[in-house]
């Protein structure tokens, strides 16, 4: 069975830092990866998704992804973090076995920007 | 086309009382999955349906919980004789047939479930 983990439970950065939030998965095989944001309050939104193809992803809001195979990581990144950015963030893996493709959440990282 | 919704937003039970909390999918999905989320913890899966089929309920709680996703109307979550530690988001996803050609799932907002 797959796996997800996000080592980063809390994250604070002062807005324009650089956001580095790190997820790995385990599951040998296929896989399709995603990155969800959680406003305060608000249901789940996608931030970006890996399916195949080139390996680093850009999202929404200036969010980009890194898939790095060989590390079975799938790091969140943004260059210059906003105060609105605050938010959960959740990494997912879906593990394609075709039939019973149920998504697998990581614990989710809290990102608190300061103004 | 209006998004996955879920209802109530918000549900208060009585400690013994039964929840149940709907799940409408988005138009032309017909897979469902309920996630459940407690207080400062991530999101954990419970129960796969497709219509009129459970696939994978490997995240339910062996007793009290059920789910069902009928060939009309919503998917349902039913929690018999709610307890305090019940309480939690419970949130519902949706994808399209074809899962394995890549989509991705679709949340509603949740309904939050408190039991006093």
């Amino acid at each position: 069975a797959q796996s997800v983990s996000q080592h980063n439970h809390h994250v604070i950065l002062s807005e324009a830092a650089s956001l580095e939030l790190g997820c790995n998965y385990s599951y040998g095989g296929t896989v399709n990866l995603f990155w969800y944001v959680q406003y305060p309050g608000q249901h789940l939104q996608l931030l970006l998704k890996y399916f195949s193809g080139d390996p680093l992803v850009k999202g929404i809001k200036g969010f980009e992804a890194e898939f790095i195979k060989s590390k079975f990581s799938f790091n969140l990144r943004k260059p210059s973090v906003q105060w609105s950015d605050t938010a959960e963030y959740f990494c997912a893996v879906n593990a394609l076995n075709f039939g019973n493709e149920k998504l697998t959440f990581g614990t989710g990282t809290r990102l608190t920007i300061i103004p | 086309n209006a998004g996955v919704m879920q209802n109530p937003r918000h549900l208060v039970r009585r400690r013994g009382q039964e929840a149940r909390l709907r799940c409408s999918p988005m138009k032309g999905h017909s897979h469902v999955y309920w996630y459940r989320q407690l207080p400062e913890e991530g999101l954990k899966f419970m129960v796969y349906l497709q219509k009129e089929n459970i696939i994978d309920e490997s995240g339910m709680p062996k007793e009290r919980f059920s789910a069902e996703f009928p060939k009309e109307g919503p998917s349902i979550l039913r929690i018999q004789q709610v307890v305090r530690g019940d309480s939690a988001a419970y949130f519902c996803a949706s994808s399209p047939q074809d899962r394995g050609s890549n989509t991705e799932a679709f949340f509603g907002q949740g309904t939050r479930l408190t039991v006093v």
